[in-house]
């Protein structure tokens, strides 16, 4: 079974400010690796998600992220926060064997402060 | 906007009661997945459909069932509700190839009184 863990339920930040919002994942089979932010009462969009290859990630709204395999993270970072980012964020696995349903952490809430 | 669309977006109704809710797919994706987020359970992961056919199943309870039809829009069912029933219910679709983005809707609130 997979399972994905994000130990900050909040990260409260002040504007301008670098962020990391972290996300590790346990798996006995290889996954990919998604992160999706959810502004308030709006859908999940995708923010980058990591298939193979290069292990820095790049995504929308100048975020990114790292893979790291032999620590089983994915963590999420921006060098520089606006307003507009304060948002819920989930990452989420899928395997990539047969199934593709999306298994999501329990969400890290990003608070910019001007 | 993602081009998955949901009706309604706001349901009210009373425990016993069954309600249906309706997802249209992005154009050309033929994969339709239902996830409930709760505060309590957070996003959960439901039940996908593959081109009309059940192709995974999740936690959902008996008493909730799904179909995709010929067109691929798919309803998702919910009888003999209950209060703890109540959440957010999305619709998310992809070309389905693995490793695909999900393209989620706009989602259905649900609250059981």
């Amino acid at each position: 079974a997979q399972s994905v863990t994000q130990l900050d339920s909040q990260v409260p930040v002040f504007e301008e400010a670098p962020v990391e919002l972290r996300c590790n994942y346990s798996s006995s089979v290889s996954v990919y690796l998604f992160w999706y932010v959810q502004y308030p009462n709006q859908g999940l969009q995708l923010l980058l998600k990591y298939l193979s290859g290069s292990t820095l990630v790049k995504g929308i709204n100048g975020f990114e992220a790292e893979f790291n395999k032999s620590q089983t993270s994915f963590h999420l970072r921006k060098p520089s926060v606006h307003i507009s980012d304060t948002a819920e964020y989930f990452c989420a696995v899928s395997r990539m064997d047969s199934s593709y349903k999306l298994i999501f952490g329990s969400g890290t809430r990003l608070l910019v402060r001007p | 906007d993602s081009g998955v669309t949901q009706t309604p977006k706001h349901l009210i109704t009373a425990t016993g009661q069954r309600v249906t809710l309706r997802c249209s797919p992005r154009s050309g994706d033929l994969s339709v997945y239902w996830y409930q987020q709760s505060l309590d359970q957070g996003l959960q992961f439901l039940i996908q459909y593959y081109n009309g056919e059940e192709r995974a199943k999740g936690n959902i309870l008996e008493r909730f069932s799904a179909q995709q039809f010929p067109d691929l829009h798919s309803e998702l069912n919910l009888s003999s509700l209950e209060l703890g029933d109540s959440a957010l219910y999305f619709c998310a679709s992809s070309v389905s190839t693995q490793g695909d983005t999900q393209y989620f809707g706009p989602g259905t609130r649900l609250t059981v009184l």
